[in-house]
């Protein structure tokens, strides 16, 4: 079973970037079959997908993101990462990575990661 | 983006009902949906893939159907560790879009 896990800074200052890694044991990133998530949970809120990418470098980020966000893939790490720019304080929250099969959707989760915009 | 709408928002129950709760697609999303289950302070854990197949693991008292826009996750048999939030997930076309979650409360 692919197991995840979210990394990064908790705190992000207004206006900065964010940047948050995902870790993948349990299968490779490369495989074809996978695909790779981002969703997020504001505190009291439901949840958001943000984005997902294809170990190709394929992505997809929802357009309530606007352009401020960036995925990428580092094969060598297994890993895959999130960016996304010009914080504010709506963007505080738990932040999922999250992998899927071609014929799932989200079929496994990290545990999240408790990001707080404020300076 | 696809809408979805999930009722009712907060379900007063006691243990033993039974229980149904709905999400409508905006648009037909064919049986691209999925029901996960959040406890306060957990990370979503998936129920049910593909309108219907219940995840490994999961409890035969939850069962999830419907195709095309309505879909209903059924409780039968409400169960003291039942009591949580539950969300559906359409994942026909991007972006991936949840409802806005169904909180069961112990009435």
């Amino acid at each position: 079973q692919v197991q995840l896990q979210e990394s990064g800074p908790g705190l992000v200052k207004p206006s900065e970037t964010l940047s948050l890694t995902c870790s993948v044991s349990g299968g490779s990133i490369s495989n074809a079959d996978s695909y790779w998530s981002w969703i997020r949970q504001s505190p009291g809120k439901g949840l958001e997908w943000l984005a997902y990418i294809y170990y190709t470098g394929s992505t997809y980020s929802n357009p309530s993101l606007g352009s401020r966000a960036t995925m990428s893939v580092d094969a060598s790490k297994n890993q895959f990462s999130l960016k996304m720019t010009a914080v504010t304080a709506a963007d505080t929250a738990v932040y999922y990575c999250a992998w899927e099969t071609v014929t799932g959707a989200l079929d496994s989760w990290g545990q999240g990661i408790l990001v707080t915009v404020s300076s | 983006d696809i809408q979805m709408t999930q009722s009712p928002s907060a379900m007063p129950a006691s243990v033993g009902d039974r229980v149904t709760i709905t999400c409508r697609a905006s648009q037909d999303i064919s049986n691209s949906l999925a029901w996960f289950q959040q406890k306060p302070g957990k990370v979503p854990k998936r129920l049910i893939s593909t309108a219907s197949t219940l995840q490994s693991g999961v409890p035969s008292r939850f069962s999830g159907s419907g195709s095309g826009t309505e879909f209903t996750l059924t409780i039968n048999g409400l169960q003291p560790e039942d009591f949580a939030t539950y969300y559906c997930l359409q994942h026909k076309g991007f972006p991936y879009t949840f409802g806005l979650g169904t909180k069961l409360e112990i009435k």
